[in-house]
């Protein structure tokens, strides 16, 4: 079974500054995997995936993750933080053949203006 | 192409009860996958319909089922309703779900609330 660790629930950062969220995965076969977001009162929309092509993904509003199977990793970042990145973020795992995927607890990010 | 709708929005019910909640996926996509999000737990699956067969299902109680039906469209049902099922419930359709490059579409979510 896969499974993802996020560590500290609630991170804030100042308007422009590093956003970086950590994301470590466990699985026994090649993984997949996502980052998603979550604004107040909605559903979950897909920022970037990695699919085994380029370990270094590029997504949405300007947020990248790079994929470290060394250290089974998974971290998002966005070089300079805007007040709209004020959201719940959700890394989440799957494997080939598998739709389920597994959430990690989410990391619900404040930006300082 | 319209999103992933969900209805209906919100509902309360009170503890006993049974709920149907209803999903409609992406046109074109066949593969429906529902969620359950709640502050203790987070994001756990319920289960994956495709082509109106269950594929998948997480680890819940016979309370908690789904359908499919040939437009795609889906169902879930909790019968006998507790408080600890409140909760934000998501509905995600893929294309076709068999591969993981395939990429989950989440609806808004049905927030249900037990009394």
């Amino acid at each position: 079974a896969q499974s993802v660790t996020q560590l500290g629930s609630h991170v804030s950062v100042s308007e422009g500054a590093l956003v970086l969220l950590r994301c470590n995965y466990s699985s026994s076969v090649p993984p997949y995997l996502f980052w998603y977001v979550q604004y107040p009162n909605q559903g979950l929309q897909l920022l970037l995936k990695y699919t085994s092509a380029a370990t270094l993904v590029k997504g949405i509003n300007g947020f990248e993750a790079e994929f470290k199977k060394s250290e089974t990793s998974f971290h998002l970042t966005k070089p300079s933080a805007h007040m709209s990145d004020a959201a719940e973020y959700f890394c989440a795992v799957t494997a080939d053949g598998n739709n389920r995927l597994a959430f990690g607890k989410g990391n619900q990010v404040v930006v300082i203006p | 192409k319209a999103g992933v709708t969900q209805t209906p929005r919100y509902l309360i019910k009170t503890r006993g009860q049974q709920v149907t909640l209803s999903c409609s996926p992406i046109s074109g996509h066949r593969s429906v996958s529902w969620y359950q999000q709640t502050p203790g737990q987070g994001l756990q699956f319920l289960f994956e319909y495709f082509s109106e067969t269950q594929r998948n299902k997480g680890n819940f109680p016979g309370r908690f089922s789904g359908r499919q039906f040939s437009n795609s469209r889906s169902e879930m049902n909790v019968s006998t309703l507790e408080l600890g099922d409140s909760a934000l419930y998501l509905c995600a359709s893929s294309l076709v779900g068999f591969s993981s490059t395939d990429t989950q579409y989440f609806g808004p979510g049905t927030r249900l609330t037990v009394l």
